[in-house]
Protein backbone atom coordinates (compact mmCIF):
# COMPACT_ATOMS: atom_id res chain seq x y z
CA UNK A 1 0.00 0.00 0.00
CA UNK A 2 1.35 3.24 -0.06
CA UNK A 3 3.33 4.73 2.63
CA UNK A 4 6.00 7.23 3.28
CA UNK A 5 8.52 6.97 6.47
CA UNK A 6 11.21 8.77 7.62
CA UNK A 7 14.37 7.06 8.92
CA UNK A 8 14.57 8.97 11.87
CA UNK A 9 12.17 10.18 14.29
CA UNK A 10 14.76 12.92 15.90
CA UNK A 11 17.65 14.94 15.22
CA UNK A 12 19.35 17.29 17.13
CA UNK A 13 21.71 19.41 15.81
CA UNK A 14 24.20 22.26 16.59
CA UNK A 15 22.77 25.68 15.57
CA UNK A 16 25.23 26.90 12.36
CA UNK A 17 25.19 23.43 11.47
CA UNK A 18 23.76 21.82 7.92
CA UNK A 19 20.93 19.73 8.57
CA UNK A 20 19.52 16.65 6.70
CA UNK A 21 16.38 14.83 7.24
CA UNK A 22 15.78 11.72 5.22
CA UNK A 23 12.91 10.02 4.21
CA UNK A 24 12.06 6.95 2.13
CA UNK A 25 8.59 6.74 -0.38
CA UNK A 26 6.80 3.73 -1.61
CA UNK A 27 5.02 4.68 -4.42
CA UNK A 28 6.72 4.54 -7.75
CA UNK A 29 3.93 6.47 -9.55
CA UNK A 30 3.84 9.57 -6.62
CA UNK A 31 4.20 12.39 -8.92
CA UNK A 32 4.98 15.30 -6.48
CA UNK A 33 6.95 15.68 -3.38
CA UNK A 34 6.60 18.59 -0.54
CA UNK A 35 8.66 18.68 2.73
CA UNK A 36 6.20 20.27 5.39
CA UNK A 37 7.66 21.83 8.96
CA UNK A 38 5.04 21.92 11.75
CA UNK A 39 6.11 24.00 14.87
CA UNK A 40 4.48 22.83 18.29
CA UNK A 41 0.89 24.24 18.37
CA UNK A 42 0.27 25.20 14.67
CA UNK A 43 -0.62 23.48 11.46
CA UNK A 44 1.83 22.18 9.08
CA UNK A 45 3.76 25.17 7.02
CA UNK A 46 4.89 24.04 3.49
CA UNK A 47 8.62 24.24 2.87
CA UNK A 48 9.30 23.25 -0.76
CA UNK A 49 8.04 20.67 -3.14
CA UNK A 50 9.81 18.99 -5.95
CA UNK A 51 8.38 17.43 -8.61
CA UNK A 52 9.12 13.49 -9.73
CA UNK A 53 11.09 14.76 -12.86
CA UNK A 54 13.45 16.55 -11.06
CA UNK A 55 16.31 15.44 -8.91
CA UNK A 56 17.38 18.74 -6.88
CA UNK A 57 15.35 21.81 -6.05
CA UNK A 58 16.25 24.89 -3.77
CA UNK A 59 15.18 27.21 -2.14
CA UNK A 60 16.37 29.75 0.71
CA UNK A 61 18.54 27.84 2.73
CA UNK A 62 16.32 24.68 2.09
CA UNK A 63 18.02 22.07 -0.86
CA UNK A 64 15.77 19.12 -1.38
CA UNK A 65 17.10 16.14 -3.28
CA UNK A 66 14.93 13.64 -4.74
CA UNK A 67 16.63 9.92 -5.78
CA UNK A 68 13.63 7.45 -7.77
CA UNK A 69 16.06 4.59 -7.64
CA UNK A 70 15.95 4.68 -4.11
CA UNK A 71 12.59 6.13 -3.27
CA UNK A 72 14.84 8.63 -1.15
CA UNK A 73 13.46 11.85 -0.23
CA UNK A 74 15.88 14.55 1.71
CA UNK A 75 15.33 17.95 3.04
CA UNK A 76 18.98 19.92 3.47
CA UNK A 77 18.45 22.68 5.67
CA UNK A 78 21.94 25.19 5.90
CA UNK A 79 23.27 27.27 8.81
CA UNK A 80 20.75 25.58 10.62
CA UNK A 81 19.16 28.26 13.32
CA UNK A 82 17.00 27.60 16.27
CA UNK A 83 13.83 28.89 14.73
CA UNK A 84 13.89 25.75 12.35
CA UNK A 85 13.34 23.67 14.91
CA UNK A 86 10.06 22.00 14.44
CA UNK A 87 9.18 18.11 13.20
CA UNK A 88 9.40 17.68 9.46
CA UNK A 89 7.31 15.85 7.27
CA UNK A 90 7.55 14.73 4.07
CA UNK A 91 4.84 14.03 1.64
CA UNK A 92 4.11 12.08 -1.81
CA UNK A 93 1.20 13.11 -4.20
CA UNK A 94 -0.54 11.67 -6.61
CA UNK A 95 -3.16 13.57 -8.01
CA UNK A 96 -4.72 15.51 -5.21
CA UNK A 97 -3.93 13.31 -2.84
CA UNK A 98 -0.67 13.23 -0.37
CA UNK A 99 0.42 10.65 2.15
CA UNK A 100 2.36 12.00 4.70
CA UNK A 101 5.25 10.32 6.58
CA UNK A 102 5.20 10.17 10.50
CA UNK A 103 7.74 13.36 10.84
CA UNK A 104 11.02 14.08 12.15
CA UNK A 105 11.70 16.11 15.04
CA UNK A 106 14.72 18.69 14.91
CA UNK A 107 16.35 20.03 17.62
CA UNK A 108 18.62 22.93 17.54
CA UNK A 109 20.92 23.00 19.80
CA UNK A 110 22.36 26.75 20.91
CA UNK B 1 -0.97 33.45 9.75
CA UNK B 2 -1.31 31.62 6.90
CA UNK B 3 -5.18 32.80 6.24
CA UNK B 4 -7.20 29.76 6.72
CA UNK B 5 -9.31 29.86 9.86
CA UNK B 6 -10.47 27.34 11.53
CA UNK B 7 -12.81 27.01 14.66
CA UNK B 8 -13.33 25.61 17.36
CA UNK B 9 -9.92 25.36 18.29
CA UNK B 10 -10.31 23.01 21.04
CA UNK B 11 -13.39 20.64 21.66
CA UNK B 12 -14.54 17.93 23.93
CA UNK B 13 -17.07 15.82 23.56
CA UNK B 14 -18.48 12.23 24.88
CA UNK B 15 -18.72 9.07 22.78
CA UNK B 16 -21.42 8.60 20.79
CA UNK B 17 -21.78 12.76 20.01
CA UNK B 18 -21.86 14.33 16.62
CA UNK B 19 -19.34 17.53 15.94
CA UNK B 20 -19.24 19.93 12.99
CA UNK B 21 -15.73 21.89 12.57
CA UNK B 22 -15.19 24.54 10.29
CA UNK B 23 -12.63 26.17 7.93
CA UNK B 24 -12.62 29.11 5.97
CA UNK B 25 -9.93 28.73 3.60
CA UNK B 26 -7.95 31.85 2.33
CA UNK B 27 -9.28 34.66 0.26
CA UNK B 28 -9.46 33.30 -3.16
CA UNK B 29 -8.78 29.85 -2.60
CA UNK B 30 -11.46 27.39 -3.94
CA UNK B 31 -9.47 24.07 -2.92
CA UNK B 32 -10.08 22.55 1.04
CA UNK B 33 -8.57 19.51 2.15
CA UNK B 34 -8.99 18.12 5.46
CA UNK B 35 -6.56 16.18 7.42
CA UNK B 36 -6.19 14.22 10.77
CA UNK B 37 -3.43 14.14 12.76
CA UNK B 38 -2.93 11.65 15.63
CA UNK B 39 0.25 10.15 17.71
CA UNK B 40 0.17 6.71 16.12
CA UNK B 41 -1.26 7.91 12.53
CA UNK B 42 0.37 11.06 11.80
CA UNK B 43 -1.20 13.12 8.82
CA UNK B 44 -3.71 11.48 7.28
CA UNK B 45 -5.52 12.75 4.14
CA UNK B 46 -9.54 12.90 4.71
CA UNK B 47 -10.84 14.51 1.65
CA UNK B 48 -10.46 17.74 -0.49
CA UNK B 49 -13.09 19.65 -2.04
CA UNK B 50 -12.75 22.38 -4.84
CA UNK B 51 -15.27 25.03 -5.54
CA UNK B 52 -18.05 23.10 -3.61
CA UNK B 53 -17.73 19.33 -5.20
CA UNK B 54 -15.49 16.98 -3.68
CA UNK B 55 -12.83 16.34 -6.08
CA UNK B 56 -10.26 13.42 -3.28
CA UNK B 57 -10.87 10.91 -1.08
CA UNK B 58 -8.62 9.99 1.28
CA UNK B 59 -9.06 7.43 4.39
CA UNK B 60 -12.28 9.13 5.48
CA UNK B 61 -14.70 6.92 7.65
CA UNK B 62 -18.39 6.25 7.00
CA UNK B 63 -19.06 8.11 10.21
CA UNK B 64 -17.72 11.41 8.98
CA UNK B 65 -18.90 13.45 6.04
CA UNK B 66 -17.95 16.92 5.15
CA UNK B 67 -19.62 19.52 2.25
CA UNK B 68 -17.74 22.69 0.79
CA UNK B 69 -20.40 25.67 0.63
CA UNK B 70 -21.00 28.34 -1.87
CA UNK B 71 -19.02 30.79 -0.07
CA UNK B 72 -16.42 28.31 0.08
CA UNK B 73 -15.97 27.50 3.58
CA UNK B 74 -16.14 23.49 4.87
CA UNK B 75 -17.38 21.86 7.30
CA UNK B 76 -16.30 18.38 8.34
CA UNK B 77 -18.92 16.77 10.58
CA UNK B 78 -17.93 13.55 12.59
CA UNK B 79 -20.48 11.68 14.06
CA UNK B 80 -20.68 8.50 16.33
CA UNK B 81 -17.38 10.12 17.49
CA UNK B 82 -14.61 7.18 19.71
CA UNK B 83 -12.00 8.01 21.54
CA UNK B 84 -9.94 6.64 19.09
CA UNK B 85 -10.99 9.89 16.54
CA UNK B 86 -9.70 12.39 19.32
CA UNK B 87 -6.70 13.85 17.39
CA UNK B 88 -5.78 17.38 15.79
CA UNK B 89 -8.23 17.72 12.40
CA UNK B 90 -6.41 20.51 9.95
CA UNK B 91 -8.15 22.61 7.23
CA UNK B 92 -5.95 23.55 4.35
CA UNK B 93 -6.59 25.43 1.28
CA UNK B 94 -5.08 26.68 -1.81
CA UNK B 95 -5.86 28.42 -5.26
CA UNK B 96 -6.18 25.80 -7.93
CA UNK B 97 -7.09 21.57 -7.63
CA UNK B 98 -3.73 20.21 -7.13
CA UNK B 99 -1.46 22.61 -5.67
CA UNK B 100 1.13 21.89 -3.99
CA UNK B 101 1.65 25.02 -1.77
CA UNK B 102 -1.25 24.10 0.42
CA UNK B 103 -1.93 26.53 3.18
CA UNK B 104 -2.87 24.72 6.68
CA UNK B 105 -4.82 26.28 9.04
CA UNK B 106 -4.09 26.23 12.87
CA UNK B 107 -6.30 23.22 13.50
CA UNK B 108 -9.26 22.08 15.90
CA UNK B 109 -8.04 19.91 18.71
CA UNK B 110 -10.86 17.47 19.13
CA UNK B 111 -11.27 15.01 22.81
CA UNK B 112 -13.58 12.56 22.82
CA UNK B 113 -14.00 11.43 26.65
Amino acid sequence: GESVGLHLPTLSVQEGDNSIINCAYSNSASDYFIWYKQESGKGPQFIIDIRSNMDKRQGQRVTVLLNKTVKHLSLQIAATQPGDSAVYFCAEGLSEKLVFGKGTKLTVNP
Amino acid sequence: DSGVTQTPKHLITATGQRVTLRCSPRSGDLSVYWYQQSLDQGLQFLIQYYNGEERAKGNILERFSAQQFPDLHSELNLSSLELGDSALYFCASSVVQADTEAFFGQGTRLTVV
